[in-house]
C-alpha cells in the first residue's frame, strides 16, 4: 500500500516563473491538504481539498492555487514566484474530517533563484 | 494567526538521558498532536492526545494533554540513537478540521 507520494521531490524555478507540484494522498483517503515548511520552521497550512472543492484555506495570496482531481489526487500551483517561496512542501492525504489522522508525503523542496 | 511556542528549540543530550519538551499557545486547542520528522522526510505522527488532562504512552514515548487545553509535553525516556531528528507539536482548532497548527520544532541531538 504506497503512502502519500509528492512529486517531483526537487524543483529549481526563477523569480516571476509558476510551477506546479504534485500529490497522489494514501489509498482510500479523500482529503488532501498541502503545508508549506520554510528552513527552521514548522510546516504552514496553505489549503485543503475535498471533493475536489477548496474547503479551508491559510494565510497564503491568491498566488498560491490548487486542484483536486476525481481519484483524489491534487496539485499545488504557485503563479509570480518570489525567492520567499521557496521551501518544502507538503502534502498530507487523510479522510474528510480525520485531519488529525494525515499521512505526510515526503515533499517537494522548491527553490527559487 | 494562531502560533505554538515550541521549546527548547534544541536538545544536545548523551545516549540513555530522558528528553523533556514542551508547546504553549495563546489559543485553545482541541487537540494536541507530536510529530516527528527525519532530514528529507515529511513528519510522521507519534502520539495524539483528544482530551484535557490526557496522557498518553507510545514505547519510549509520553505526552500530556494540558488541563487548561493551551499546553502539551512530551517525554522521551531512554534517549536511542535513532530518536535523533526534529519534534513537532501541532494543535487542531475545530474538532474534524482539517488545519493543523505547527510549533517551531525541537531539534534534537543525541552524543553516544
Amino acid at each position: 500500500d504506497a503512502g502519500v507520494t509528492q512529486s517531483p521531490t526537487h524543483l529549481i524555478k526563477t523569480r516571476g516563473q509558476q510551477v506546479t507540484l504534485r500529490c497522489s494522498p494514501k489509498s482510500g483517503h479523500d482529503t488532501v491538504s498541502w503545508y508549506q515548511q520554510a528552513l527552521g520552521q514548522g510546516p504552514q497550512f496553505i489549503f485543503q481539498y475535498y471533493e475536489e472543492e477548496e474547503r479551508q484555506r491559510g494565510n497564503f495570496p491568491d498566488r498560491f492555487s490548487g486542484h483536486q482531481f476525481p481519484n483524489y489526487s491534487s496539485e499545488l500551483n504557485v503563479n509570480a514566484l518570489l525567492l520567499g517561496d521557496s521551501a518544502l512542501y507538503l502534502c498530507a492525504s487523510s479522510f474528510f474530517g480525520r485531519g488529525t489522522e494525515a499521512f505526510f508525503g515526503q515533499g517537494t523542496r522548491l527553490t527559487v533563484v | 494567526g494562531q502560533q505554538l511556542n515550541q521549546s527548547p528549540q534544541s536538545m544536545f543530550i548523551q545516549e540513555g538521558e530522558d528528553v523533556s519538551m514542551n508547546c504553549t499557545s495563546s489559543s485553545i486547542f482541541n487537540t494536541w498532536l507530536w510529530y516527528k520528522q527525519d532530514p528529507g522526510e515529511g513528519p510522521v505522527l507519534l502520539i495524539a492526545l483528544y482530551k484535557a488532562g490526557e496522557l498518553t504512552s507510545n514505547g519510549r514515548l509520553t505526552a500530556q494533554f494540558g488541563i487548561t487545553r493551551k499546553d502539551s509535553f512530551l517525554n522521551i525516556s531512554a534517549s536511542i540513537p535513532s530518536d535523533v531528528g526534529i519534534y513537532f507539536c501541532a494543535g487542531q482548532l475545530e474538532q474534524g478540521a482539517q488545519k493543523l497548527v505547527f510549533g517551531q520544532g525541537t531539534r534534537l541531538t543525541i552524543n553516544p
